[in-house]
């Protein structure tokens, strides 16, 4: 049963703002959204987390609506090395992380 | 962020031999770890839980005699993939759960299993 729904794939230019949407209207209270992404061949990368605030850290933004029941990780300045599948997670902390089928993310020259 | 290795990231080998996968936690310690598997063109899939120093708690469908998992300490957790066969071929790849941050779980760069 997937906790989270995400577009299959999109594409971006590069130097262009990246958005990527992702819907969570089950989330829990106590859950926390997590964004990872995984390059080919590689293992999964850490992006960014948040509850309820907005995040911001060096590789990308997070953007939590106000009832929680969607999000959107920014990606300011896409570049080739930002292709990629992208997964978003809701996940407690004490919970497993299940990761659902992405988005796959092109960014183009 | 936090770093997780993994040794070795490729390995070949033949069938009914046996392979170990080591995943550190370079930074930080990690009291539970995770390996997963991955098929070609598809998500990751969680295998096991591993708690350090108690033993691992396996997903539906995941033979425990088969996929052998220790976690002796902190930052080590090894996978023994016992008597492989090529159907074992795949990409595993291991996390670790930083217990003194946010309970973020860091990745490792992935082992690609071939078994011939």
């Amino acid at each position: 049963d997937a906790k989270t729904t995400q577009p299959t794939s999109m594409d971006c230019a590069e130097g262009r703002a990246a958005n990527l949407p992702c819907n969570h209207s089950t989330i829990s209270g106590n859950e926390y959204v997590y964004w990872y992404r995984q390059i080919h061949s590689q293992g999964p990368q850490y992006i960014i987390h948040g509850l309820k605030n907005n995040e911001t850290n060096e590789m990308a933004s997070l953007i939590i609506t106000e009832d929680r029941k969607s999000s959107t990780l920014i990606l300011p300045h896409a570049t080739l090395r930002d292709t990629a599948v992208y997964y978003c997670i809701v996940y407690s902390g004490y919970s497993t992380l299940t990761f659902g089928k992405g988005t796959m993310l092109l960014v183009s020259p | 962020g936090a770093v997780v290795s993994q040794h070795p990231s490729r390995v070949i080998c033949k069938s009914g031999t046996s392979v170990k996968i080591e995943c550190r936690s370079l930074d930080f310690q990690a009291t539970t770890m995770f390996w997963y598997r991955q098929f070609p063109k598809q998500s990751l899939m969680l295998m096991a839980t591993s708690n350090e120093g108690s033993k691992a708690t396996y997903e539906q469908g995941v033979e425990k005699d088969k996929f052998l998992i220790n976690h002796a300490s902190l930052t080590l957790s090894t996978l023994t993939v016992t008597s492989a066969h090529p159907e074992d071929s795949s990409f595993y790849i291991c996390s670790a759960r930083d217990s003194g941050g946010a309970d973020t779980q860091y990745f490792g760069p992935g082992t690609r299993l071939t078994v011939l």
